[in-house]
């Protein structure tokens, strides 16, 4: 169980081109979502929070109106990159959780790695 | 969020017990310890978690002291895929937000 999926695992797009990964809870029903970005041989960094029909929030020095999250269900949540630069290539993964306290534990997705040309 | 300490990293031996120690000092009364694993190039895995019993699943056992300051992660038997970087996280109760720190890289030998 708590399975959750991420697709595409892998993206190579042209500099200004903008970028749609999916996240999806496969087994449970999330209610909140969260998106990381981790850069090589550094840790995970939280960018937002998202919970369903809600719009995210996101973390101090993140552009909101460039990673644009939609949590449209219990089941999916969209990181869209816009207008994306190559300093925006990284690996960016996904978590849910049933709910929005310390006790609900986060399973991750497999990861989406971004390369912008 | 309180902070966590873990040694950057530890070599073990496969087949034997492998034991991860996290510093937890400033965690609060209502704050878990989760305990999540990254091997490499792939989204982290969940190992287990507690609150102030100790605990055991299919994966591993955490034994948290009991003033709750530090805990301890065993992997009963060690094997070579278990070469990955643990991360000790103290989750808040409010929000859910984990803040992964530079965690442990274990290495399994043969």
């Amino acid at each position: 169980g708590a399975v959750v999926s991420q697709h595409p695992s892998w993206v190579i797009c042209k500099s200004g081109t903008s970028v749609k990964i999916e996240c999806r809870s496969l087994d449970f029903q999330a209610t909140t979502m969260f998106w990381y970005r981790q850069f090589p041989k550094q840790s995970l960094m939280l960018m937002a929070t998202s919970n369903e029909g809600s719009k995210a929030t996101y973390e101090q020095g993140v552009e909101k109106d460039k990673f644009l999250i939609n949590h449209a269900s219990l089941t999916l949540s969209t990181l869209t990159v816009t207008s994306a630069h190559p300093e925006d290539s990284s690996f960016y993964i996904c978590s849910a959780s049933a709910g929005g306290s310390g006790k609900d534990t986060q399973y991750f997705g497999p990861g989406t790695r971004l390369t912008v040309l | 969020d309180a902070k966590t300490t873990q040694p950057p990293s530890m070599d073990c031996a496969e087949g034997r017990a492998a034991n991860l120690p996290c510093n937890h000092s400033t965690i609060s009364g209502n704050e878990y310890v989760y305990w999540y694993r990254q091997i490499h190039s792939q989204g982290p895995q969940y190992i287990i978690h507690g609150l102030k019993n100790n605990e055991t699943n299919e994966m591993a056992s955490l034994i948290i002291t009991e003033d709750r300051k530090s805990s301890t992660l065993i992997l009963p038997h060690a094997t070579l895929r278990d070469t990955a970087v643990y991360y000790c996280i103290v989750n808040t109760a409010a929000g859910n937000k984990l803040t992964f720190g530079g965690g442990t890289r274990v290495l399994v030998k043969p």
